[in-house]
């Protein structure tokens, strides 16, 4: 089985550029989630969804951060504008809802904003 | 609130001596608990679950026990490998909710030795 999906895997860009990241859940998984991963703070969860639902986005830092999932397949997180301290590594997780059901992760993005 | 708590690391080890790495929980109700490995440049992996009081978990030579009356869940490895290396984190989700939204220790680095 193909697992968590995300694109790319490693994005370099300036500062003030808009940057997408992208995430394909396990199929059949009805909750995802994206993190952020810095040696500064670990790991930080930014916003879950189920059923395509945003349920909590207060880890999102910033409205410069919006993240959508149209439909059951697909998610992005967006940064716009990005800025130098947005620089990390962008995790992708999915799972079935419900006590007990582990989370996978995708093998994420590495953004390194100049 | 929920929280995890994990030993500080990084903790060295020479290859075949045991592991143990401490991991406690705060949490209402009856959660599942969790150790995910993460191998350099790459995603979490779900190493091994517990859910419910006195569930053993194990993968790959490594166990874990579901301690409700010590609120803990330590990781244990009767004999490491370098291959083990990798930063490990305990996580415990909230049981019979409508999402598994996880909490997260702040991980421990393990750096075994030839």
């Amino acid at each position: 089985d193909a697992g968590v999906i995300q694109s790319p895997r490693h994005e370099v860009t300036e500062m003030g550029q808009e940057v997408t990241l992208r995430c394909k859940p396990i199929s059949g998984h009805n909750s995802l989630f994206w993190y952020r991963q810095t040696m500064m703070r670990g790991l930080e969860l930014l916003i879950y969804f189920n059923n395509n639902v945003p349920i909590d986005d207060s880890g999102m830092p910033e409205d410069r951060f919006s993240a959508k999932m149209p439909n059951a397949s697909f998610s992005t997180l967006k940064i716009q504008p990005s800025e130098p301290r947005d620089s990390a590594v962008y995790f992708c997780a999915s799972s079935y809802t419900g006590g007990g059901q582990p989370q996978h992760f995708g093998d994420g993005t590495r953004l390194s904003i100049l | 609130g929920d929280s995890v708590t994990q030993m500080e690391g990084p903790v060295t080890l020479s290859e075949e001596a045991f592991l143990t790495i401490n991991c406690t929980y705060t949490a209402t109700g009856y959660p599942s608990l969790f150790w995910y490995v993460q191998y350099p440049g790459e995603g979490l992996q779900l190493l091994l679950k517990a859910t419910k009081a006195d569930d053993k978990g194990s993968n790959k030579g490594f166990e874990a026990t579901y301690r409700k009356e010590t609120t803990s869940f330590h990781l244990e490895k009767g004999s490491v490998q370098v291959s083990d290396s990798a930063v490990y984190f305990c996580a415990l989700t909230r049981d019979g909710g409508a999402t598994n939204k996880l909490i997260f220790g702040t991980g421990t680095l393990l750096a075994v030795q030839p």
